[in-house]
């Protein structure tokens, strides 16, 4: 059973390119999750997505970040006009959805490591 | 959002017991206790999770306070593989809460 799949693992940007990271949840997940890591600091949560819905985007930036996470297709977090500040690890995660959201596990992939140059 | 406390950092020597301990004083009765840990460049790892009693599974058991304001995580023999940081998340709904987590140094 694979597990969560991220891609690419390192992304490298220039200032005012746009950045596409991809998420495959885990087989029968349908709910997945990004986090934000800053270098030397813990996850951050930005948002919560079940197939064709955001859920939670509390965490999400105003500007330029948005996700989705389609019908068909694993879920994308954009960022546009990256900043050098945008440097960091994506994490994605994703948990079955079928124990309430207070009991469910969430398992997380091997990240995705933005650069911005 | 319950609030944790972790000690910053841990020792621990190679095939002895390792106890991380974790205050959430502010949890709300119905939040399960998640414990995670991230091994360097990597992304964060299930360890186990529990409600109000005590827990075990292969990697770790989990104790829990009766108060519930607290909880330790028990790895039983300490392997190199074992060096990481380790989180404490009560978790309060779709949002886990990372704080900074235990960095655990296992010394051979």
């Amino acid at each position: 059973n694979a597990g969560v799949m991220q891609n690419p693992r390192h992304l490298v940007r220039r200032r005012g390119q746009e950045a596409r990271l991809r998420c495959s949840p885990m087989k029968g997940h349908s709910h997945v999750y990004w986090y934000r890591q800053l270098p030397e600091e813990g996850l951050k949560f930005m948002v919560y997505l079940q197939k064709e819905n955001i859920i939670d985007e509390s965490g999400m930036p105003k500007e330029r970040f948005s996700a989705e996470f389609p019908k068909e297709g694993p879920s994308i977090l954009r960022i546009q006009q990256v900043v050098r500040g945008d440097s960091a690890a994506y994490f994605c995660a994703s948990s079955p959805g079928t124990s309430g959201s207070t009991t469910d596990t969430q398992y997380f992939g091997p990240g995705t490591r933005l650069t911005v140059l | 959002d319950a609030k944790t406390t972790q000690p910053n950092s841990m020792e621990s020597n190679e095939e002895e017991p390792v106890h991380l301990p974790c205050n959430h004083s502010t949890i709300s009765g119905t939040d399960y206790i998640h414990w995670y840990r991230q091994l360097p460049s990597q992304g964060p790892e299930y360890v186990i999770h529990g409600l109000t009693s005590n827990v075990n599974n292969r990697m770790a058991s989990l104790a829990i306070a009766e108060d519930r304001k607290s909880s330790t995580l028990i790895l039983h023999r300490a392997t190199l593989r074992d060096a990481a940081v380790y989180y404490c998340i009560p978790n309060t709904g779709n949002q886990f809460y990372f704080g900074t987590g235990t960095s655990l140094t296992v010394i051979p």
